[in-house]
Parts: structure tokens; sequence; C-alpha cells
């Protein structure tokens, strides 16, 4: 079974400041996805980031960009220029592709981040 | 496009009483799954239904949880007799292709 860890319980910076979420993870596969989603107090999950194992480049989207490291089983989020809303729980997760149908999401514990004025 | 649906937002129940909550995929979307999230935990999956048929429920609590798709669209998850430990939030989500799931806001319940 696979597993996803996230070290960081809780994570505070300034506003415009970079800032960098741990994720580690358990796998006997070699072709799965990685995910960090966000949950802010509304409780919706939003789909931050994506990235496909077998892709060597690290996914990028605006100010939210990953650091992936396969061998280290490593999947860790940078915020770049951190805004206000930005605050929320933040949310590694791992997908097996299966046939279509049959995929789940395993998540992390989370890390809950706020972004200081 | 609508998002996914889930009402009720919230439900205060006394154990040992019964709560049903209710899901509306993306419209087209063939897959939709429950998870229940526990307050400091990450959401962990309940069940699965790919169109009207269960694809895994093997972390359904079968003896107090239950869980239908009605015709490949809605879908209702059912507690009876809830427990303290029920306490959590229920999230719905559906997809309509691999590794792209949509979540709704979920329905916080309080078992008291």
């Amino acid at each position: 079974a696979q597993t996803v860890t996230q070290s960081q319980p809780e994570m505070s910076v300034q506003e415009a400041e970079t800032v960098t979420l741990s994720c580690t993870y358990d796998t006997s596969e070699s072709n799965y996805y990685l995910f960090w989603y966000k949950q802010p107090p509304s409780r919706q999950m939003i789909l931050v980031i994506r990235q496909e194992a077998y892709k060597q480049q690290n996914a990028t989207e605006n100010r939210f960009s990953v650091n992936f490291q396969k061998a280290a089983k490593s999947f860790s989020l940078k915020i770049s220029d951190s805004q206000l809303g930005d605050t929320a729980m933040y949310f590694c997760a791992f997908m097996k592709p299966a046939n279509f149908g049959n995929e789940k999401l395993t998540f992390g514990t989370g890390t809950r981040l706020t972004i200081i004025p | 496009e609508a998002g996914v649906a889930q009402s009720p937002r919230y439900k205060i129940i006394e154990k040992r009483q019964s709560v049903a909550f209710w899901c509306n995929p993306i419209s087209g979307h063939a897959t939709l799954y429950w998870y229940q999230q526990i307050l400091g935990q990450g959401p962990k999956l309940l069940i699965q239904f790919q169109n009207n048929g269960v694809v895994d429920d093997s972390q359904l609590p079968k003896d107090r949880f239950s869980a239908e798709r009605l015709k490949g669209v809605d879908s209702t998850l059912k507690i009876q007799p809830a427990k303290l430990e029920d306490s959590a939030v229920y999230l719905c989500a559906s997809s309509s292709r691999a590794g792209k799931l949509f979540f709704g806001s979920g329905t916080q319940l309080s078992v008291l």
C-alpha cells in the first residue's frame, strides 16, 4: 500500500516571501501521479499542481512549483511571492494509474500554512 | 460548468441517530468518491463508484455505513447508528478522466 507523509503540521511565512512544504511517499510503483491540494476554510479541495512520475521536468503553475525527486521519493511544493489568499491546509496526495474508474487518491495528513500580513 | 454539490453543509446529531448526506457530481462524470476527513487528518476514501457500480468499499464500515448511487448520477451516504468517532467532514468528489478529481465543499458532521 502507498503511504504519504507530511512532516510539517504547521508553517507560517510573511506575505511576499517564499515557502516550501515537504512531502515524502512510499511506493513500489514506477509510474504514478502526485498532487498538491489546497483546502481553505470553505473545505473544498482545490487542485494546486500535478506531477506525472515519468516526467523528469518539475511541474509549475504560476507561483507554485514542485521539486520532484523520484529516487528519494520526495515531492515538495514551493510557493513564491506568497499571498494572504494562500492561507489554507495543503495536502500532498498520491495516485497509482489504473483502469479508468479504479484510480484513487491517498492523502497525507496535511500542513497548515498561514501567511502573515 | 457547475461544480460538485453537497448537502447539508452542517449536521449535528446525537449518537445512535441516523444521518444521510447527498452528493450531485459534475454532469457526465462517471466516477464518484466519498471521503471521510477527521479533524487533523487527511481525507480517507470510504467508497468509490463507477457509474452505479461499486469499485472499492474496502474501508467503509459496512455495519453502520451504506451508500448508493442512483442511476449513476446522484449519491447518498448514510450512517445508522452514528457513533462519536463518526464526527468528521464528508467530502464527495467526481472524475471524468484519470487523475482529475473535483471536490465538493463537504458536509461537517458533529455527533454529540
